[in-house]
């Protein structure tokens, strides 16, 4: 069971443009979300996180929604850059009680963004 | 200020054998972990540690051991390895429940 999807493989978009990357979960007991960028042959590094207490929260390019309703996170890259061409994982825990902050993560999205 | 650091890169195992990953971050991280990740697939947990000797498992532990003898160390030992467990491995550490992971560069262990 799946409780955390990433249903695009890859995603391509011409510098300077938006990138727009999706995830979805099911577990609504998750109140914590993050995404990591992973280039190869490195680990995974950590972009952005957001709490289920706020619908939004951003730090420079990037910028992760919330839509618990729908239990839909979006994470956008404006503008985005060749550098930013890597893998994009979407991860979901629950921040208290005896999870530990374990982390559940999605299968991932590869962006390659074009000159 | 290393972060995350993991031994070796690269390691190729014949079916049965046995080896031990290593692990150490110099963050002072009480909360430490260890995933696979399979091509293709996100990363899944294998063990987990709130501190020093404190362990429990994670969602696929099976063919895995660890020790949490200091705050710094969280070695994964597998025995008797199977194909299954080729894969790449990454070890995290991070300061509390609500922090970021910081992540290893990863070790990519072929069993054939």
């Amino acid at each position: 069971d799946q409780q955390v999807k990433q249903n695009s493989p890859s995603l391509s978009v011409q510098e300077g443009r938006i990138s727009i990357l999706n995830c979805d979960y099911t577990n609504s007991m998750f109140d914590y979300f993050l995404w990591y960028k992973k280039y190869p042959a490195e680990g995974p590094t950590f972009l952005i996180s957001i709490s289920s207490i706020k619908d939004k929260n951003e730090d420079g390019r990037f910028t992760v929604f919330l839509n618990k309703s729908a239990k839909h996170l979006s994470l956008h890259i404006v503008p985005s850059q060749p550098g930013d061409s890597a893998v994009y994982f979407c991860a979901a825990s629950v921040a208290g009680g005896t999870s530990y902050g374990k982390l559940t993560f999605g299968q991932g999205t590869i962006l390659t963004v074009h000159p | 200020n290393a972060g995350v650091t993991q031994t070796p890169k690269f390691r190729i195992l014949k079916i049965g054998q046995s080896m031990t990953l290593q692990c150490a971050q110099d963050m002072n991280h009480n909360y430490m972990y260890w995933y696979r990740q399979d091509p293709g697939m996100g990363l899944k947990l294998i063990y987990y540690s709130v501190g020093a000797g404190i362990t429990d498992k994670g969602e696929v532990p099976n063919g895995y051991n660890v020790s949490r003898s200091t705050t710094e160390d969280f070695p994964l030992r597998l025995e008797l390895a199977a194909p299954s467990q080729t894969s790449v491995y990454f070890c995290a550490s991070s300061r509390g429940t609500v922090y970021e992971q910081f992540f290893g560069p990863g070790t990519r262990l072929t069993v054939l």
